[in-house]
């Protein structure tokens, strides 16, 4: 069983849609949530970072934990074309841990 | 945008060959990583340095090696490329404090024939 679940979709959605993505976990030691995006043929870039449970927000992105869960989700508010990408999750269980664990990433489109 | 390089970008090479990918960072970090990406599927961790002739296997065995003589340098080396081998490969780097705030150059699509 993998430590961390996503689903690849691929997930196409109509612009100014609000989106939804998300993981599962299975190791109740992550502390540190990450979300990467990650163009194509490029590498990933960081988007957002939290620690432990609750919600952050920047921008048009909200990204939420719910450590009683096992399940974080990133959500994205009036979604732009330019947001097509494959969003991967990463989290890890030590600020000085030696690394992080991804998600397999989902491809999202969003259709003008 | 993160100054972390990667070349070739593009290799597509006979198998048997010995072959080198690069990865340069300017931003002095210590901590720098290579993964193995397949298409739809997560990242793998196969070599993580922390520093200057600090050198660790990752958690996905891989027959390639790596070298840490400097700072800013990370290669990674396969001394006979197999059809299997072929993959992306992305080089990352982080501040010595943090293992999760990772800076990704844009990777080095390989195929072994």
């Amino acid at each position: 069983q993998k430590e961390v679940e996503q689903d690849p979709g691929p997930l196409s959605v109509p612009e100014g849609a609000i989106v939804s993505l998300n993981c599962t976990y299975s190791n109740s030691a992550f502390q540190y949530f990450m979300w990467y995006r990650q163009y194509s043929r490029k590498g990933p870039e960081l988007l957002m970072y939290t620690y432990s449970s609750g919600n952050k927000e920047d921008g048009r992105f909200t990204a939420q934990v719910d450590k009683s869960s096992k399940y974080i989700s990133l959500f994205i508010r009036d979604s732009q074309p330019s947001d097509s990408a494959t969003y991967l999750c990463a989290m890890s269980a030590l600020q000085g841990a030696q690394k992080l664990v991804f998600g397999q990433g989902t491809r999202l489109t969003i259709n003008p | 945008e993160a100054d972390i390089y990667q070349t070739p970008r593009y290799l597509v090479i006979g198998t048997g060959k010995k072959i080198t990918l690069e990865c340069s960072q300017t931003m002095g970090h210590d901590k720098m990583y290579w993964y193995q990406q397949d298409p739809g599927m997560e990242l793998h961790l196969i070599h993580y340095s922390y520093g200057v002739n600090s050198t660790e296997k990752g958690d996905l065995s891989s027959e390639s090696t790596v070298s840490r003589i400097r700072t800013e340098h990370f290669p990674l080396t396969l001394e006979s490329a197999r059809p299997s081998h072929t993959s992306q490969y992305l080089c990352a780097s982080s501040r010595a404090r943090t293992v999760n705030e990772q800076y990704f150059g844009p990777g080095t699509r390989l195929t072994v024939t």
